[in-house]
């Protein structure tokens, strides 16, 4: 089975300079995360959806990011204007939920993304 | 809401050591537990889960952790480790009903020296 599906792997732009980040989640899984990974904070989750709707975007750095997604089978994470600091690993991830409990999440390859 | 705390932020062992990483949560609720390893340059991968029933949960390539709610720890074990499991360890936990949002932990550095 196609695991969690993220694309580019690697991107290398200028700062100021519109950013997408794509993922594909596994079929079938209802839930979709995208997190922000970096050597100084670590593993921070940015924003979720559930059914395509986002349930919490409290992790969402600012306005230059946001995040959408248009079907069960696509969702993309903008950054604009892209910012040096924004530099890191982005992980795509997915679920669902068997009853009451949330089954493990699934990672994608992530998306390293450098701003100069 | 939620945290959790991993102590132990680089640990260092030669081949065949026993390995114990820990990790505690506060949350009073029911929770699920995981442990995910990020070998270098790649992606999380799930070691093992906790969900309900026997606190002591085994997972793939040798590891098992224990649930012990009193002490709200999930430490993850290992008997004897092998250089391949150098890599990346992160304890998360997620409340069982309404919110599928998932904490982690800062993450231990395990250093395998062969």
């Amino acid at each position: 089975d196609a695991g969690v599906i993220q694309s580019p792997r690697h991107e290398v732009t200028e700062m100021g300079q519109e950013v997408t980040l794509r993922c594909k989640p596994i079929s079938g899984h209802d839930y979709l995360f995208w997190y922000r990974q970096t050597m100084m904070r670590g593993l921070e989750l940015l924003i979720y959806f559930n059914n395509n709707v986002p349930i919490d975007d409290s992790g969402m750095p600012e306005d230059r990011f946001s995040a959408k997604m248009p079907n069960a089978s696509f969702s993309t994470l903008k950054i604009q204007p892209s910012e040096p600091r924004d530099s890191a690993v982005y992980f795509c991830a997915s679920s669902y939920r068997m009853g009451a409990l949330n089954q493990p999440q699934h990672f994608g390859d992530g998306t390293r993304l450098s701003i100069l | 809401a939620q945290s959790v705390s991993q102590h132990n932020h680089h640990v260092i062992l030669s081949e065949a050591a026993s390995l114990e990483l820990g990790c505690n949560y506060s949350y009073g609720g029911t929770v699920n537990l995981f442990w995910y390893v990020q070998y270098p340059g790649q992606h999380l991968q799930l070691l093992l889960k906790y969900f309900s029933g026997d606190p002591l949960v085994k997972g793939i390539k040798g590891f098992e952790a224990e649930f012990i709610k009193s002490k709200f720890s999930f430490n993850l074990r290992k008997p004897s480790v092998q250089w391949s499991d150098t890599a990346e360890y992160f304890c998360a936990v997620s409340r069982n009903f309404g919110n599928e949002k998932l904490t982690f932990g800062t993450g231990t550095r395990l250093t395998i020296i062969p």
